[in-house]
């Protein structure tokens, strides 16, 4: 079955400095992949997805992610944070064969801290 | 245009009580879905409905039941809560434009004591 690995929990780093989130998935077949982050108290957002073509994919919030297939990877990059960047961010997978009925696959979460 | 709102935004119940969660989109959407989102654990999947008119099991269905009340409207019930149901509850609905995205309404904090 399909599975999304986020690894890492958490994420302490100061504000301005840059960030990486790591996201790793289990398929080696095309699957479309997405990041979302959920402010406190709040809903999820789409940050960036990735469905075909470019490899690097920019969102928003100056947030961009790369797809790598031979790594099966989409790691989240922020060249520089600010405060209100705090917040849990999840990575997500379509799976296979899923385009009609849209499920995904969440990621166990990250929790950016942005320092001052 | 309100999205995906979800009521309540927060409940206490006991053991063994019933309740329904209420969900509702304004996009036109074809495809809703129902998440429980656990510490450490991301979100998964309870229920979902592709189409109006049809539904089917996500990742962790034990104890809940759905409807698709139309097109607008995705229910989820607890017939007898669980301590083990405690949980922040997303709702999302997604169209058929083929962009894949879902989009989640605020959410319903849940506690079974």
């Amino acid at each position: 079955a399909q599975s999304v690995t986020q690894l890492d929990s958490q994420v302490p780093v100061f504000e301005e400095a840059p960030v990486e989130l790591r996201c790793n998935y289990s398929s080696s077949v095309s699957v479309y992949l997405f990041w979302y982050v959920q402010y406190p108290n709040q809903g999820l957002q789409l940050l960036l997805k990735y469905l075909s073509g470019s490899t690097l994919v920019k969102g928003i919030n100056g947030f961009e992610a790369e797809f790598n297939k031979s790594q099966t990877s989409f790691h989240l990059r922020k060249p520089s944070v600010h405060i209100s960047d705090t917040a849990e961010y999840f990575c997500a997978v379509s799976p296979p064969g899923s385009s009609n009925t849209g499920k995904l696959i969440f990621g166990q979460g990250t929790t950016l801290q942005v320092k001052p | 245009n309100a999205g995906v709102t979800q009521t309540p935004k927060f409940q206490v119940l006991k053991t063994g009580q019933s309740m329904t969660l209420q969900c509702a989109q304004d996009m036109n959407h074809n495809s809703m879905y129902w998440y429980r989102q656990d510490p450490g654990m991301g979100l998964r999947l309870i229920y979902y409905s592709a189409s109006e008119g049809t539904t089917d099991k996500g990742e962790v269905p034990n104890g809940y039941n759905v409807s698709r009340l139309n097109k607008r409207e995705f229910s989820l019930r607890l017939e007898s809560a669980a301590p083990s149901q405690t949980s922040v509850y997303f709702c999302a609905s997604r169209s058929r434009d083929h962009s894949y995205e879902q989009y989640f309404g605020p959410g319903t904090r849940l506690t079974v004591t």
